[in-house]
């Protein structure tokens, strides 16, 4: 099973919007409506921002918001921030007779 | 407030098996409802999820770790462990524990260990 596939990196001026793409395959992003996206700042553990494609857990900001279309998945941020600046990793299930979780390759978010 | 941690060698020869455990605090492991996981990111690269362990001792593990990938749970002492054996160097990693609420959704993570595979 390979990574899912995401940008290597996005930029983008402060209080502006961006958009990270995730891309999969018909046996995860496209099949099930369980995708997760991280945060992870510099030598830190990752944060869930965004879990089943569009929801956010109690303290994430609204200014994040998720969808999917297909076998890709997207995460926008909107009115960036300087502490936005990080990486960024979305997550798929992706097990069909027994439960199995594949992570996208990261984006690195620069706020200029 | 949940918290969790890992704890173990941080060096462990090639060959040889890698254990970790992970203790959980503020919250019990065997109330159910969660998934208890382990996820790794190689220096400077990406995350890989190893497999997760329900308290009732369920296993899940990804299919390409799964031959040497063994995770336990200990409810009594509200710890999980994972043992990786014959490793090499390709297994130098950061190593996370983490609660899964199921369907990939990792609430809380410990903060990190760095497991070095080297002679």
């Amino acid at each position: 099973q390979s990574a899912l596939t995401q940008p290597a990196s996005v930029s983008g001026s402060p209080g502006q919007s961006i958009t990270i793409s995730c891309t999969g395959t018909s046996s995860d992003v496209g099949s099930y409506n369980l995708v997760s996206w991280y945060q992870q700042h510099p030598g830190k553990a990752p944060k869930l921002m965004i879990y089943e494609v569009s929801k956010r857990p109690s303290g994430v900001s609204n200014r994040f918001s998720g969808s999917k279309s297909g076998n890709t998945a997207s995460l926008t941020i909107s009115g960036l921030q300087a502490e936005d600046e990080a990486d960024y990793y979305c997550c798929s299930y992706a097990g069909s007779s027994t439960p199995y979780y594949v992570f996208g390759t990261g984006t690195k978010v620069t706020v200029l | 407030q949940v918290q969790l941690q890992e704890s173990g060698p941080g060096l462990v020869k090639p060959s040889q098996t890698l254990s970790l455990t992970c203790t959980v605090s503020g919250g019990s492991i065997s109330s159910g409802g969660y998934y208890w996981s382990w996820i790794r990111q190689h220096p400077g690269k990406g995350l890989e999820w190893i497999g997760y362990i329900y308290y009732s001792g369920s296993t899940y593990y990804n299919p390409s770790l799964k031959s040497r990938v063994t995770i336990s749970v200990d409810t009594s002492k509200n710890q999980f462990s994972l043992k990786l054996s014959s490793v090499t160097a390709a297994d130098t990693a950061v190593y996370y524990c983490a609660r899964d609420d199921y369907g990939g959704n990792c609430d809380y993570w410990g903060q990190g260990t760095l497991v070095t595979v080297s002679s």
